[in-house]
């Protein structure tokens, strides 16, 4: 079975830090991916992991530990159009589907 | 290319009715998924092909879920005798084998069973 669990909301304030945790339980494992998704809209790619470690992309990060089944999305510096649904996603073998998490939803006040 | 494409954007029907949609996905993308998105709750896969090939199918998919694609280029995914429960945000993303950027999703198309 599968199961991947990120928390429901989040609220932070403009120009803060937020950190988005996903864990996730899964038969195999072959990347984590992060999406946002504003509402209304198609999600949009943010991140990809495949290996141990942290991948940077200007305001945004993300970690994985594959040992610990866990990942983070890292948002620095945010902005009010940052408010938006943020999916964690597992790809379990190459080249196959993507299941996500449950989305956090992240609001963010002036 | 304009990425993916879904029609129609909304979709209001009545209970027990049938109705299908479709999805242009790019035109390079040789994988393409389904999947439903409910208010507040991440998407739930639905099914997805390699090319032509429907490769698999959720067990959560009852016999009145249907989808194609028929040249390996669009799709279309059809609800028999629609119910209440089915109202939702339907998202049809493609991608290349592996893409390690995931998916590219379309605006998805948002079906109202009254």
């Amino acid at each position: 079975g599968q199961n991947i669990d990120q928390p429901t909301e989040m609220t932070a304030t403009e120009g803060a830090i937020v950190q988005i945790n996903c864990t996730y339980q899964t038969s195999g494992f072959n990347g984590l991916f992060w999406y946002q998704q504003h509402a209304g809209e198609a999600p949009t790619f943010l991140s990809y992991n495949v290996l141990d470690g942290l991948e940077e992309k200007g305001r945004f990060s993300s970690f994985l530990s594959r040992s610990k089944g866990y990942s983070y999305l890292l948002l620095k510096e945010l902005q009010m159009k940052d408010s938006a649904s943020y999916l964690c996603a597992v790809r379990e073998a190459a080249g196959n589907k993507l299941t996500f998490g449950g989305g956090t939803r992240v609001l963010v006040k002036p | 290319d304009t990425g993916v494409s879904q029609d129609p954007r909304h979709k209001i029907t009545k209970r027990g009715q049938n109705v299908t949609f479709r999805c242009d996905p790019i035109s390079e993308h040789n994988r393409l998924y389904w999947y439903r998105q409910t208010l507040g709750q991440g998407p739930e896969f639905l099914t997805y092909f390699q090319n032509e090939a429907q490769l698999e199918k959720s067990r959560l998919l009852s016999d009145r879920f249907s989808a194609e694609r028929p040249k390996g280029s669009f799709s279309t995914l059809e609800i028999q005798r629609t119910e209440q429960g089915d109202s939702a945000m339907y998202l049809c993303a493609s991608s290349l084998d592996a893409g390690n950027y995931g998916y590219t999703f379309g605006s998805g198309t948002r079906l109202t069973v009254v």
